[in-house]
């Protein structure tokens, strides 16, 4: 299996809603990525997990919540968010480190905040 | 860290003519260099990606040169056709960390 996938695939969501995205793999990639990406510019980094920690936050506001339930899944709990959240979320995953592997993309989940 | 330029931002081919995208880099620590096709609304796919210990990599009509010493690599497509037409982004990664070009908005004329 050398795919990533991604629930929902489009979300629409109040201000004052919670909600959460899902991404799974079963590549054995222990490196989990979750970007956010508008329309015509590069995925932007959000969180990256490693071993199931979290070892990079690219100063993300509170309001989003990664979590890592274990080696195949992850999870971005959504709360509060605002309109300008609005985007495409890609998980990704890759293999470890310094072996310089391809990271394989999820299909995305389209949000829109209302 | 890490910082990757992309040129240029916008490129319009007529069909059957080669298209050139370069990135550079600063990091001497990066050392996998992959090239995105995105469509619009989809994920980005990997088209073809190099290591830092090669200078060159062909697939098709699609070929990656690498230049360490200068921190610089480049998208070459040729004999480009209509569904070529996309945005192409390069990246670098250093350990688990991937960072990406700004992107490159390619038009092929038919």
């Amino acid at each position: 299996d050398t795919e990533v996938t991604q629930t929902p695939k489009h979300l629409v969501m109040g201000m004052t809603n919670k909600k959460s995205l899902k991404c799974e793999q079963h590549m054995g990639h222990r490196a989990m990525y979750w970007y956010k990406q508008k329309a015509k510019k590069p995925p932007e980094l959000m969180f990256v997990y490693s071993y199931e920690k979290l070892s990079i936050n690219e100063s993300v506001p509170s309001r989003f919540s990664p979590e890592c339930p274990n080696s195949s899944l992850l999870n971005l709990h959504l709360h509060a968010l605002q309109p300008e959240d609005s985007a495409l979320y890609l998980c990704a995953s890759s293999q470890q480190g310094l072996r310089g592997n391809e990271q394989f993309f999820g299909p995305g989940t389209r949000l829109t905040v209302l | 860290g890490e910082n990757v330029e992309q040129h240029p931002s916008t490129l319009s081919v007529q069909e059957g003519d080669s298209a050139v995208i370069k990135c550079t880099y600063s990091d001497s620590a990066s050392n996998y260099f992959p090239w995105y096709k995105q469509e619009l609304g989809k994920r980005p796919q990997l088209i073809i990606d190099i290591r830092s210990n090669v200078g060159e990599k062909k697939d098709q009509r699609i070929a990656v040169t690498l230049n360490k010493t200068a921190k610089h690599f480049s998208l070459h497509i040729t004999e480009t056709q209509p569904e070529d037409s996309a945005v192409y982004f390069c990246a670098a990664r250093t350990g688990n960390q991937f960072y990406f070009g700004t992107g490159t908005s390619l038009t092929v004329i038919p």
